[in-house]
């Protein structure tokens, strides 16, 4: 059973990056998509992006112009910066997987907070 | 992008109960929709997918139905760990959207 892991600072000052890495254990990075999906406190669900083993990417057009995903199927290991944070970033962030074939989110990290303050 | 309604907000049922949620997407999705339930600090898992299909491991009280974008999801009899948020989420269009969730309490 595929397993994901988030890490990366849980602090980020405004206007900085914010970077998190996602490692997945007990499947191939081809099995699926992988994607970025937050959650502001007491909020919804907001689907940021995701990549494909093979490096294509798809973003929310709501982030587009400030999200690099990154992929290192080597490691088994995927990434999110999101530049120019500000108070509006603070939330979980999960890495979550769609399998292949599914438009589902199938298998997801634990989630990990992200808080933007000075 | 595509909204997603649920009602209501929050419920509150007696163990044994039949419970309906139910999402409305703002315009025509086919079947492509999913719902997820989540517990307070823990990540959402998947429980229905295609609108109707039951995942894997997922308890046989719920349920989900409709399609275009008319849905409901049902668990036939409120059980004390139900209790926590259920979101439904659409992917016919990018970029996949969320409800804005429906908190179960039990009374």
């Amino acid at each position: 059973q595929v397993q994901l892991q988030e890490s990366g600072p849980g602090l980020v000052k405004p206007s900085e990056t914010l970077s998190l890495t996602c490692s997945v254990s007990g499947d191939s990075m081809r099995s699926g998509y992988w994607n970025w999906i937050r959650q502001s406190p007491g909020e919804t669900l907001e689907w940021i992006g995701y990549i494909y083993y093979s490096g294509s990417t798809h973003h929310n057009p709501s982030l587009k112009s400030r999200i690099t995903l990154s992929i290192d199927t080597s490691n088994s290991q995927f990434s999110l910066k999101l530049n120019s944070v500000t108070a509006a970033d603070t939330a979980v962030y999960y890495c979550a997987r769609s399998p292949q074939g599914s438009s589902a989110f199938g298998d997801w990290g634990q989630g990990t907070l992200v808080i933007v303050s000075s | 992008d595509i909204q997603l309604t649920q009602s209501p907000s929050s419920l509150s049922a007696s163990v044994g109960d039949r419970v309906t949620v139910t999402c409305q997407a703002s315009q025509d999705i086919r079947y492509y929709l999913n719902w997820y339930q989540q517990k307070p600090g823990k990540a959402p898992k998947l429980l229905i997918y295609d609108a109707s299909i039951l995942e894997r491991g997922a308890p046989s009280r719920f349920s989900g139905g409709g399609s275009g974008t008319d849905f409901t999801f049902t668990i036939s009899s409120l059980q004390p760990e139900d209790v926590g948020t259920y979101f439904c989420q659409q992917f016919h269009n990018h970029p996949p959207t969320f409800g804005g969730g429906t908190r179960v309490e039990i009374k």
